[in-house]
């Protein structure tokens, strides 16, 4: 069993639609990233976060600790969304768990 | 600012054969450095890390190694490849010191199918 679950493992949405993206993780970390794998690949980083809530753009993101869980939020959503959403959690170490992650798929 | 470079791009290469992948980041000094692997609907595992020159950690036994020859430049290479070394490796880096609370930065990734 996986320590950091995602859900859903897939998510279609029209464009405009208000997209949430869970993740869930089992012991105390000390942070929780947010990754983004474009079609080709590449990974990019979009949060960063041990508490509270942090947004960038339409996206935003919020962990709540005592319930061991994060959510990533796209508001307006746009068929340039379209990727895989990757969560990740560190324990105080330099090793990152990573969730299988979600493959959101927006359409015109 | 900071980039990162990881080449090649895609791999095709048959069973048995060397590998070398090679990772350099410009922009900081003396980060932390890590090879991930994806394979084909999986996540990422992380492979090894290094938070200095020579300084190699290796998380999963297996046929690969790494080497870190200058502090930024990171390099993962192998004998011998198996059919099972085919998938997606990242080339990551992140600030010195706390790396667990710093931002990774991934490369572009190089597909690697073996034959």
């Amino acid at each position: 069993k996986n320590e950091v679950e995602q859900s859903p493992q897939n998510l279609t949405a029209q464009e405009g639609e208000f997209i949430t993206i869970n993740c869930s993780y089992s012991v105390g970390i000390s942070a929780l990233h947010w990754l983004q794998q474009h079609p080709g690949g590449g990974i990019v980083s979009l949060f960063m976060l041990s508490s509270g809530k942090k947004k960038h753009g339409r996206l935003i993101a919020t962990i709540n600790i005592q319930e061991k869980h994060s959510s990533l939020h796209i508001t307006a959503s746009h068929p340039r969304d379209s990727a895989v959403y990757i969560c990740a959690v560190s324990y105080n170490t330099d090793k990152l768990i990573f969730g299988t992650g979600t493959r959101l798929q927006v359409f015109p | 600012s900071q980039t990162i470079h990881q080449w090649p791009a895609t791999l095709v290469q048959p069973v048995g054969s060397p590998l070398s992948l090679e990772c350099t980041v410009e922009g900081t000094s003396n980060p932390n450095l890590y090879w991930y692997r994806q394979a084909a609907g999986r996540g990422l595992q992380l492979l090894f890390y290094s938070v200095g020159i020579g300084q190699i950690s290796s998380e999963v036994p297996q046929n690969l190694s790494a080497s870190r020859p200058q502090d930024r430049q990171f390099i993962l290479s192998s004998k011998k490849l198996l059919l099972s070394d085919s998938g997606f490796y990242l080339c990551a880096w992140s600030a010195t010191g706390s790396s667990y609370n710093s931002p990774l930065h991934f490369g572009n990734g190089t597909r690697l199918t073996v034959t």
